[in-house]
């Protein structure tokens, strides 16, 4: 196991709700990065954090923001859901910048009705 | 075009076959490589990452050609349990110091007995 753990695991809602999704990082692992993968595709990267900064950012609207806390752990917020927002979102950690490797957690599958 | 490009598959393999798969990545300026496993419904894995001199782990190979930007990872004796989908992922600095990781669509693999 990783060491990445997010929550909730499923989750569904409806078109125009706002949802916030949460990431444990991994012990001595200070960045975080969110991606969001839909059905028969690779994940696309959403954003990174880094001390608790917006680190990059993926070709997403800004209705997609996160935040990251003192103790590395993260939330990603989607406000105005829209049906294509359905996906498995991940979450990954990682050493600064993501030099190497990245660790992901679970994930969240989020279904937007 | 998209930033990495894979074989979609899916490939049928019967047991203790050989299978090979490509991968294409269009940013030069690309700097870490990997192959990450992925089983249904679950998180992606790090199989192994992807050096120039090429690496070996067990019955897995891959192979980095900077010049022509392509990566390859070869699974001989193919086991059952080796059935998923490979993701290729290519690993970039973009905005800020963050190292983006883009992944391919993957390839499905289904290991027959």
């Amino acid at each position: 196991e990783t060491g990445v753990t997010q929550s909730p695991t499923h989750l569904i809602k409806t078109r125009g709700q706002q949802v916030t999704l949460r990431c444990s990082s991994q012990s001595g692992h200070n960045t975080v990065s969110w991606y969001q993968q839909a059905l028969g595709q690779g994940p696309q990267f959403i954003f990174q954090y880094y001390r608790e900064e917006e680190n990059g950012r993926g070709n997403f609207p800004p209705r997609f923001s996160g935040l990251q806390f003192p103790n590395y752990s993260s939330e990603l917020n989607v406000n105005a859901l829209e049906l294509d927002d359905s996906a498995l979102y991940l979450c990954a950690s990682g050493d600064r910048g993501g030099e190497r490797e990245a660790f992901f957690g679970q994930g969240t599958r989020l279904t937007v009705v | 075009r998209k930033e990495v490009e894979q074989d979609p598959g899916p490939f049928n393999v019967p047991e203790g076959a050989t299978v090979a798969f490509n991968c294409t990545y269009s940013n030069s300026a690309s700097q870490s490589f990997f192959w990450y496993r992925q089983d249904c419904r679950k998180e992606p894995k790090l199989l192994m990452s992807v050096y120039s001199s090429g690496n070996e782990d067990g019955r897995f190979t891959a192979q980095l050609n900077r010049a022509s930007q392509y990566i390859s990872l070869l699974i001989r004796d193919s086991k059952l349990s080796d059935s998923a989908t490979y993701l290729c992922v290519v690993g970039a600095a973009r905005s800020g110091s963050a190292r983006q990781l883009t992944f391919g669509s993957g390839t499905q693999l289904t290991v027959l007995p």
